[in-house]
């Protein structure tokens, strides 16, 4: 069965500073690969979703970026983090021939 | 543009009752609806995948059922514990729209011992 793995769990950064999370996945292949964010007292905003190695579509204009240079890894990257950034950022998959998301256990920011 | 609605918000009840969690969608042309566990501070659980051309799935005290027509789906949780208390979230895939998948804003359930 497919694990995702998220790293830093969490993370406190100061205003302007870069940023760098990683979203490994384990046990499938060519999966579809997701970042959300999920602010305080909000639902899940799509950020970024990879159907392969290098294809990344930005749903939201912000100051983040995403990167994909490996089948099983999603990176999401800022050069300078606004408070604005603060949140808890989700990596997701959909396995090639499943219909069903799977979600990472999370990585809480905190921008000062 | 699909749009995904939860009503409750939040939602408390006393141990052992029978509860509904409601979901509604705009747009019924959908590929799937699949409901979420999330609890603080934690990613989320799915708990249960509906195909569009389903009705219901079951998966031991959870039911959840889906009306492509009317837009809606519900969440029914039998004899509900303390250990249920969580937010639950829904969420649908649009046929259209590339991979992208619509999440509602959650119900906040807290089952009282």
């Amino acid at each position: 069965s497919q694990t995702i793995h998220q790293w830093p769990a969490t993370l406190v950064q100061p205003v302007g500073s870069p940023l760098s999370l990683e979203c490994t996945v384990e046990g499938t292949s060519n999966p579809n690969l997701y970042w959300y964010r999920q602010a305080a007292g909000r639902g899940l905003q799509l950020l970024f979703y990879s159907v392969g190695i290098g294809q990344i579509s930005s749903e939201v204009p912000q100051n983040l970026s995403a990167s994909r240079p490996q089948d099983r890894q999603f990176i999401l990257s800022s050069k300078k983090l606004l408070l604005s950034d603060s949140g808890f950022y989700l990596c997701a998959l959909k396995g090639t021939g499943h219909n069903e998301q799977f979600f990472g256990p999370g990585t809480r920011l905190t921008v000062l | 543009k699909q749009e995904v609605t939860q009503i409750p918000a939040a939602l408390s009840v006393p141990e052992g009752e029978n509860l509904v969690l409601n979901c509604s969608f705009t747009d019924s042309a959908i590929y799937n609806l699949q409901w979420f566990r999330q609890d603080p501070g934690k990613g989320l659980t799915s708990l249960l995948l509906i195909q569009s051309s389903q009705r219901e799935q079951t998966s031991g005290r959870l039911n959840a059922s889906l009306d492509k027509s009317s837009g809606r789906s519900t969440l029914y949780i039998a004899a509900s514990q303390p250990g249920d208390s969580a937010t639950y979230l829904c969420a649908v895939r649009p046929q259209t729209g590339g991979f992208k998948t619509i999440f509602g804003a959650g119900t906040r359930l807290f089952v009282k011992a």
